[in-house]
């Protein structure tokens, strides 16, 4: 799988939006882009995923770039309990396993 | 609600003792994984099921034991063989093993060694 590069951390303001961005640009055209978070002491939770187009679900949007080398994941209004760890990673259509790579991810710290 | 659990939430273990992690889903998902996370790490595969009574070797496997009897239930031993077991570990399942099917995680197993 192709490797992405996040920051290690960012910070926002409560009730503000949140851009988290991420690279890849060695991303191959089958390759699906998947975000999800940890919170403190918790399981990873499914954020949301693309492959070209930008995506939007209940909980954030995905903007994708045209040229597919990097994304941004929005929180269009930043809550204290959106604070955790985001990870970006990508994954190969049609592959063998299911298996996911993550890397140390982009802590977000949320202030009131 | 549907969802992945997994007990205990904190276990301890001796020296030269094996110990299991239960993992149990009423997702009915056909994949199963066990992952690793060390602190400031992000996860590692240990194993995986795709189906019933079939399971994998992950990235970092060894040291560790799993068995796939039934569909809901995906047990993690972790034997006296594994050196350092002190770590966070998280069961996951997906629909199936497709490579881009969303994976769902339980809330974890912090395990320590006495």
């Amino acid at each position: 799988d192709a490797k992405t590069t996040q920051p290690n951390s960012m910070e926002s303001n409560e009730e503000e939006p949140v851009h988290l961005p991420c690279n890849h640009s060695t991303i191959s055209g089958t390759d699906y882009i998947h975000w999800y978070r940890q919170l403190p002491s918790q399981g990873p939770e499914y954020v949301i995923h693309g492959l070209t187009s930008n995506v939007n679900n209940r909980m954030a949007s995905l903007a994708i770039a045209e040229d597919r080398k990097s994304s941004t994941l929005i929180l269009h209004r930043a809550t204290l309990r959106d604070a955790a760890v985001y990870y970006c990673i990508l994954r190969a259509y049609g592959g063998a396993t299911n298996k996911l790579i993550f890397g140390t991810g982009t802590l977000l710290a949320v202030q009131p | 609600d549907g969802g992945i659990t997994q007990s205990p939430k904190y276990l301890f273990r001796k020296e030269g003792q094996n110990v299991t992690l239960s993992c149990e889903q009423n997702l009915n998902h056909d994949a199963m994984y066990w992952y690793r996370q060390d602190p400031g790490q992000g996860l590692r595969l240990i194993y995986y099921s795709q189906i019933v009574n079939d399971f994998q070797k992950g990235d970092i496997a060894e040291g560790y034991s799993v068995s796939r009897e039934k569909k809901e239930s995906f047990p993690l031993t972790v034997t006296s063989a594994q050196k350092n077991p002190t770590a966070f570990y998280l069961c996951a399942s997906s629909a199936t093993g497709g490579s881009n099917q969303p994976q769902h995680f339980g809330d974890g197993t912090r395990l320590s060694i006495l």
